[in-house]
């Protein structure tokens, strides 16, 4: 089956570790994208990239870091410069240049 | 920037009636994309309906509607017959048509709908 698949499904961490999300697609979407979502925010854009090797950060892009080394894969990576990091993680792929984007199924990130 | 507005953080609708959510957004494009996504509690999103905004007529898919109106830069989504499966917290999102950093989504803050059984 097609689909956008992010692992964990839910992912501790201590204080100060970096980690790093996964976001797989083989939608065969040139365009993927990393939400954040927190209570009463609404989801909001870290990393788009809308090409191999290219990407550009979004709104919230602090403490964050991308790589798009190859189509099907945009793993995000949470250092430990990122003041705030607990959340729920949303991976997005579309169609480049069409509308709708597709989501994964998350991935909760906790830091004790 | 574009900027989406959801003005009704809460709304609740009895089983089998209809309800109306409301969304407004800020654009001096002319071409864009108009979204509802919903977000059941498993946390998946999921698309409800878009509309092309280059297109007049309103988008239907089954018991969802929207009213769109260009001018005033508001796109309600009327959900009739409400099921409890409905239940659920629902974004509206905007997407340019142009291209470059512009096929970003900028999402609302959501509504949360609740299905009275």
């Amino acid at each position: 089956d097609g689909g956008i698949t992010q692992s964990p499904k839910y992912l501790f961490r201590k204080e100060g570790q970096n980690v790093t999300l996964s976001c797989e697609q083989n939608l065969n979407h040139d365009a993927m994208y990393w939400y954040r979502q927190d209570p009463g925010q609404g989801l909001r854009l870290i990393y788009y990239s809308q090409i191999v090797n290219d990407f550009q950060k979004g709104d919230i892009a602090e403490g964050y870091s991308v790589s798009r080394e190859k189509k099907e894969s945009f793993p995000l990576t949470v250092t430990s410069a990122q003041k705030n990091p607990t959340a729920f993680y949303l991976c997005a792929s579309s169609i480049v240049p069409n509308t709708e984007a597709f989501f994964g199924q998350g991935t909760r990130l906790t830091v004790v | 920037a574009q900027t989406v507005t959801q003005s009704q953080p809460e709304m609740s609708v009895q089983e089998a009636e209809t309800v109306t959510l409301s969304c407004t957004y800020d654009t001096s494009e002319s071409d864009y994309y108009l979204f509802w996504y919903k977000q059941p509690p498993s946390r998946q999103m999921i698309l409800v309906i878009r509309q092309e905004a280059y297109k007049q007529q309103n988008a239907t898919e089954n018991r969802f509607s929207v009213n769109f109106q260009k001018a005033a830069k508001s796109f309600s989504l009327k959900i009739s017959d409400s099921q409890l499966g409905d239940a659920a917290m629902y974004f509206c999102a905007y997407r340019s048509a142009y291209g470059g950093s512009n096929y970003k989504l900028t999402f609302g803050k959501g509504t949360l709908l609740t299905v009275n059984p």
